[in-house]
């Protein structure tokens, strides 16, 4: 089985300020791992994914994410954040096997104060 | 607008009833999947169909059960409801039958309270 652990429930940072959202995950078998957004209001939408490949995975809106197979981690970074992106954000974890199936972390509320 | 479209937007009802929540996926998508948001059990995926058939099952409970119809809609449906099934109930949908490799699409949710 796997968990989803995000130790930030909340994250203020001005405006332009670099930001890392930390999410960390347990698993004993191989892992794709996953983060999306949710704006106030809104169902989620896909950042990025690691599936396989290079552990450097770039998403859309600036966003970034390296995967850490020995610390277990996939932490979420942008370099200067807007206003627009305050939100939550949620990392997931699925096995590379068998059928689907997400565990997600509980977010993180990213709030970009001006 | 991801092109997903929940009914209703907001339902109110009473514990012991049965509701019947509503997803219509994008145009040429095969899978849905029903996730559960909650403040006590945070985001959980339900189950996911695929062309009609169930494809995944996560942590949904006996008193749910989900359909997916010839024409691609979803229905989730919810019985012997409890205060602890309060929650927004999303809708996605993909193009393939994996939302691991397909991207999914979210709708905008219905808002279940039990009172």
């Amino acid at each position: 089985a796997q968990s989803v652990t995000q130790l930030d429930s909340q994250v203020p940072v001005f405006e332009e300020a670099p930001v890392e959202l930390r999410c960390n995950y347990s698993s004993s078998v191989s892992v794709y791992l996953f983060w999306y957004v949710q704006y106030p209001n809104q169902g989620l939408q896909l950042l990025l994914k690691y599936l396989s490949g290079s552990t450097l995975v770039k998403g859309i809106n600036g966003f970034e994410a390296e995967f850490n197979k020995s610390q277990t981690s996939f932490h979420l970074r942008k370099p200067s954040v807007h206003i627009s992106d305050t939100a939550e954000y949620f990392c997931a974890v699925s096995d590379t096997s068998g059928t689907y199936k997400y565990i997600f972390g509980t977010g993180t509320r990213l709030k970009v104060l001006a | 607008d991801s092109g997903v479209t929940q009914t209703p937007k907001h339902l109110i009802t009473a514990t012991g009833q049965r509701v019947t929540l509503r997803c219509s996926p994008r145009s040429g998508d095969l899978s849905v999947y029903w996730y559960q948001q909650s403040l006590d059990q945070g985001l959980q995926f339900l189950i996911q169909y695929y062309n009609g058939e169930e494809r995944a099952k996560g942590n949904i409970l006996e008193r749910f059960s989900a359909q997916q119809f010839p024409d691609l809609h979803s229905e989730l449906n919810l019985s012997s409801l409890e205060l602890g099934d309060s929650a927004l109930y999303f809708c996605a949908s993909s193009e393939g039958g994996d939302g691991r490799y397909y991207e999914q699409y979210f709708g905008p949710g219905t808002r279940l309270t039990v009172t």
